[in-house]
C-alpha cells in the first residue's frame, strides 16, 4: 500500500535556527497536507499543497510539493519556542478518492 | 461551533472489557474517521465514512466497529479490549471525501488504557 516517509523522526534546535522536515511518497500525490501537533494536543491542519512545484508561506512556514508530486517540505525559519511539536505530513493518492495516509512525524523541539 | 467533540477523554478498562468512544460534529462534515496513535507510529486509520450510512475499513480495523447513522456522529465500539489497543484515539472530519484546502478537523482525542 501506499507509504509516507518522513525524515528526520526527530529534531532538536537551539531558537533562532532554521528547520526542515521532509515527506516522500511511494506513489504520485493528488495532493498533501501538513499538519502540527503541540505536545498532549491534537493534530491541526496547516495547509494544503495540490499542484506540482507549488510553493507556499505563511509567516515564517514555507512549505513545498515537489515536481514529481512524490514529496514535500516543510521549512521553519529562525525558529521559537512555540514551533515546538511534531509537524505531519499527509498524502492523498493521485487515483480518485482516497484516504489521507499519515507520515510517522517529526518532532522538534526548540531550546531558548 | 464546537467542531468535533469526542468521549471520553481519559478511559481505563480491563481485558475483555467493551467500549464506544464517542464522537461528534456540528460542521455538516460529510468526511469522518478514526485514527489511532503510538508512540513512533503517526497516525494510523482504523475506519471511516464517507456519508450517514456508509462505512469503510482503514489500514489496523480489526478489534473495531463503527456505524454512522446520522451525519453529526461516528462512534468507535471495542469488542473486546487487548492491552494491544491501549492507544490514544482520534476523531477526524473534513467537509469533502477528496481533500479540501480546510484539510481534517481533529477532536482532542481519548486516552485509553486497556489493562
Amino acid at each position: 500500500g501506499q507509504q509516507v516517509m518522513q525524515i528526520p523522526q526527530y529534531q532538536h534546535v537551539q531558537e533562532g535556527e532554521d528547520f526542515t522536515t521532509y515527506c516522500n511518497s511511494s506513489t504520485t500525490l493528488s495532493n498533501i497536507q501538513w499538519y502540527k501537533q503541540r505536545p498532549g494536543g491534537h493534530p491541526v491542519f496547516l495547509i494544503q499543497l495540490v499542484k506540482s512545484g507549488e510553493v507556499k508561506k505563511q509567516k515564517r512556514l514555507t512549505f513545498q510539493f515537489g515536481e514529481a508530486k512524490k514529496n514535500s517540505s516543510l521549512h521553519i525559519t529562525a525558529t521559537q519556542t512555540t514551533d515546538v511539536g511534531t509537524y505531519f505530513c499527509a498524502g492523498r493518492k493521485n487515483s480518485g478518492y482516497s484516504t489521507l495516509t499519515f507520515g510517522k512525524g517529526t518532532m522538534l523541539l526548540v531550546s531558548p | 461551533n464546537a467542531g468535533v467533540t469526542q468521549t471520553p477523554k481519559f478511559q481505563v478498562l480491563k481485558t475483555g472489557q467493551s467500549m464506544t468512544l464517542q464522537c461528534a460534529q456540528d460542521m455538516n462534515h460529510e468526511y469522518m474517521s478514526w485514527y489511532r496513535q503510538d508512540p513512533g507510529m503517526g497516525l494510523r486509520l482504523i475506519h471511516y465514512s464517507v456519508g450517514a450510512g456508509i462505512t469503510d475499513q482503514g489500514e489496523v480495523p480489526n478489534g473495531y466497529n463503527v456505524s454512522r447513522s446520522t451525519t453529526e456522529d461516528f462512534p468507535l465500539r471495542l469488542l473486546s479490549a487487548a492491552p494491544s489497543q491501549t492507544s490514544v484515539y482520534f476523531c477526524a472530519s473534513s467537509y469533502s471525501v477528496i481533500g479540501d484546502s480546510y484539510g481534517y478537523t481533529f477532536g482532542s482525542g481519548t486516552r485509553l488504557t486497556v489493562v
